[in-house]
C-alpha cells in the first residue's frame, strides 16, 4: 500500500464551488505539504505543516486553506473554486531532522479541473 | 529571473547514449540540492542528492558548483527506462524548497 495517499485522484467540478482535497500518510512523518503543479512551471507551495497545530502558508495560498486534523492527515480547500486553480495538486511528507533537509515523499496527486 | 532554471527539452536520445542536464539557481545562500524523477502523470520521487564534492549513484552523477550556482547531472549509457522529466531541486532555508520546472528526457531504442 502507498505511503501516501490522495483522495480524490481526478476531480472536475463548476467554478464556485467548494473542493475538499485530502491526503492521509502511513509514515509517521511530522511534516506535511501542499503544491501545486501547472505545465512549464515548477512544483509550487501552497501550505506547509510541520506539526499538528502548526499551520504555514506558503508562496500561493491565496483562495486555498488547509486543515491538519492529525499527523497523518491533511486537508487542502479550495473554498470557492476558479479556473486559473485547474492543475495537478500533490502531498507531500517530509521527517524531521535538525540541521538538515531530507527526501519529501508524495502522493500520486489529485488533477483538479475548474470549468 | 526565476529561482531556478533548467532547459525544458525535450531532450532525445538514443538507447546508450550520455547525457546532461543543467540547472542554476538564484539564492547564493542555498544550502542543499537535489535531483528529484517525475514519470508521466506520476508524483516526483528523489533519484539523488547533489554535494559539493560530486556524487554518483551507478549510471547517474551530480555535481553542484556553488561559485557558480550551479548543478548538472550526468547520465550514462542511457535506458528507455530512464524516459521521465528531471526536477532540479533547491532548499534555500526554512521552508523553502524551490522546484525547478524540469528537464524532460526522451530515450529511444
Amino acid at each position: 500500500d502507498a505511503d501516501v495517499t490522495q483522495t480524490p485522484r481526478n476531480r472536475i467540478t463548476k467554478t464556485g464551488k467548494r473542493i475538499m482535497l485530502e491526503c492521509s500518510q502511513t509514515k509517521g512523518h511530522d511534516r506535511m505539504y501542499w503544491y501545486r503543479q501547472d505545465p512549464g512551471l515548477g512544483l509550487r507551495l501552497i501550505y506547509y505543516s510541520f506539526d499538528v497545530k502548526d499551520i504555514n502558508k506558503g508562496e500561493i495560498s491565496d483562495g486555498y486553506s488547509v486543515s491538519r486534523q492529525a499527523q497523518a492527515k491533511f486537508s487542502l480547500s479550495l473554498e470557492s473554486a476558479i479556473p486559473n486553480q485547474t492543475a495537478l495538486y500533490f502531498c507531500a511528507t517530509s521527517d524531521r531532522l535538525a540541521g538538515e533537509v531530507n527526501e519529501q515523499f508524495f502522493g500520486p496527486g489529485t488533477r483538479l479541473t475548474v470549468l | 529571473r526565476k529561482e531556478v532554471e533548467q532547459d525544458p527539452g525535450p531532450f532525445n536520445v538514443p538507447e546508450g547514449a550520455t547525457v546532461a542536464f543543467n540547472c542554476t539557481y538564484s539564492n547564493s545562500a542555498s544550502q542543499s540540492f537535489f535531483w528529484y524523477r517525475q514519470d508521466c502523470r506520476k508524483e516526483p520521487k528523489l533519484l539523488m542528492s547533489v554535494y559539493s564534492s560530486g556524487n554518483e549513484d551507478g549510471r547517474f552523477t551530480a555535481q553542484l558548483n556553488r561559485a557558480s550556482q550551479y548543478i548538472s547531472l550526468l547520465i550514462r549509457d542511457s535506458k528507455l527506462s530512464d524516459s521521465a522529466t528531471y526536477l532540479c531541486v533547491v532548499y534555500t532555508g526554512g521552508f523553502k524548497t524551490i522546484f525547478g520546472a524540469g528537464t524532460r528526457l526522451f530515450v529511444k531504442a
